[in-house]
Order: structure tokens, then C-alpha cells, then sequence
């Protein structure tokens, strides 16, 4: 089955100890993003990547992370978490979009608190 | 910068009836997409439909339909014959494709949490 997995579901932590979320896709897509989602703000883009090695900042960048190392997997670090931080986390991937419309699959979410 | 806003946090629609959610979108691109996401409690997002800006012909997906007026920068969804299951946080995303569109980054409006009475 087609799908984005995002682990944990559910997070609870502490200012300042460093967590990841990871994502992983099994679906051979190149473009990977990380959405937060706060009441009130809607869904806002962190960081994405076009392919291995390639990643670039969001609207939202500070206080956090990502690597692409392998092309199934983008990990969201959060190095030194604060309580900003608590939200819900969205990982989505899809082909390279270019001109046409390519279908954004979003992993289940990840609902962090931050203490 | 492109902007979506939602300007109904909330809406409340009977079993069986129709709603429409407005969404409004400031963009100076001319070649972009819209959509309708829905967020049942779940937190899974579900796309409902989307529009091509080039396209004049309104989007329609069995029960859920779109008004898309370009030159008003309007795209409000309709849902007709709502259901217990039509229930969720319904948002509203832009898409633009200049730069070319490479980059799959969606811009989100802020939700409408749609009840549906029984």
C-alpha cells in the first residue's frame, strides 16, 4: 500500500532534549516536505526536499532540522525542542511537480508537546 | 507572497442540507492550483477536489462542488446533501506553478471546522 509513515503519533518531551520525527515513504517519490499545523494559523511548510542531498527551508525553518540521506527518508530534528514548538507535525511527499499536478500524500501526523 | 484566508473559523450545516465554505486567495501568479482539504478527527488529510486556474469549468467531485471566480480570487466549496461523516476542519490551499512549479508547496488557509447536526 502506498503510504507515508510518520513515527511517533505522539510525542511528549521537555525543553531542550533533542527528539526526531521521522518520516519514511515507500512510494519512489523525490519531493518530501514537513508541515506544521497550529489552530489558528492553518499548515505551514518547515522544510522540503526535491531529492537525496537536496533539501531547502520553509516558511518555518527555525528551531529545527532535516536530512535527506536516502531518498524514503526525511527526518525532522528538533535539537533543542521549546514549548513554541508543541504542534501537530505533517510529513508529505510526492513526485517532482514541475508544471502538473502531483498528488501530496501526508503521513498521519505527529502531535508533539513540548513541557 | 501568495495568501489563502478562510474567514469562517466555524459553520454548522443539518443532516441532509448544503453549506458553502468561502475561501479567498491573493496571488499575482496566473497559473496555479486550488484546493479542498478535509481534516476529520482522525487528523488524517483527505483531499476533496481541486481547480486549475486555466480551467473556467468549476470542479465537482459527486457531492462536493467548487465556485471558482479567477478574477475575484474566490474558491468556495460547496457540500451538498451533508452528511454525520461530512464533519471536520475543512482547509483551503493554493498552489502556485511559477519558477516552475517545481516545488510541490502548498499554502494553507487557517480552516473552517464544519459540524453537522443530525
Amino acid at each position: 500500500e502506498a503510504q507515508v509513515t510518520q513515527n511517533p503519533r505522539y510525542l511528549i518531551t521537555v525543553t531542550g532534549k533533542k527528539l526526531t520525527v521521522t518520516c519514511s515513504q515507500n512510494m519512489n517519490h523525490e519531493y518530501m516536505s514537513w508541515y506544521r499545523q497550529d489552530p489558528g494559523l492553518g499548515l505551514r511548510q518547515i522544510y522540503y526536499s526535491m531529492n537525496v542531498e537536496v533539501t531547502d527551508k520553509g516558511d518555518v525553518p527555525e528551531g529545527y532540522k532535516v536530512s535527506r540521506k536516502e531518498k524514503r527518508n526525511f527526518p525532522l530534528i528538533l535539537e533543542s525542542p521549546s514549548p513554541n514548538q508543541t504542534s501537530l507535525y505533517f510529513c508529505a511527499s510526492s513526485l517532482l511537480a514541475t508544471r502538473s499536478n502531483e498528488k501530496l500524500f501526508f503521513g498521519s501526523g505527529t502531535q508533539l508537546s513540548v513541557l | 507572497a501568495q495568501t489563502v484566508t478562510q474567514s469562517q473559523p466555524e459553520m454548522s450545516v443539518q443532516e441532509a442540507e448544503t453549506v458553502t465554505l468561502s475561501c479567498t486567495y491573493d496571488t499575482s501568479e496566473s497559473d496555479y492550483y486550488l484546493f479542498w482539504y478535509k481534516q476529520p478527527p482522525s487528523r488524517q488529510m483527505i483531499l476533496v477536489i481541486r481547480q486549475e486556474a486555466y480551467k473556467q469549468q468549476n470542479a465537482t467531485e459527486n457531492r462536493f462542488s467548487v465556485n471558482f471566480q479567477k478574477a475575484a480570487k474566490s474558491f468556495s466549496l460547496k457540500i451538498s446533501d451533508s452528511q454525520l461523516g461530512d464533519a471536520a476542519m475543512y482547509f483551503c490551499a493554493y498552489r502556485g506553478l511559477s519558477y516552475g512549479g517545481a516545488t510541490n508547496k502548498l499554502i494553507f488557509g487557517t480552516g473552517t471546522l464544519l459540524a453537522v447536526q443530525p
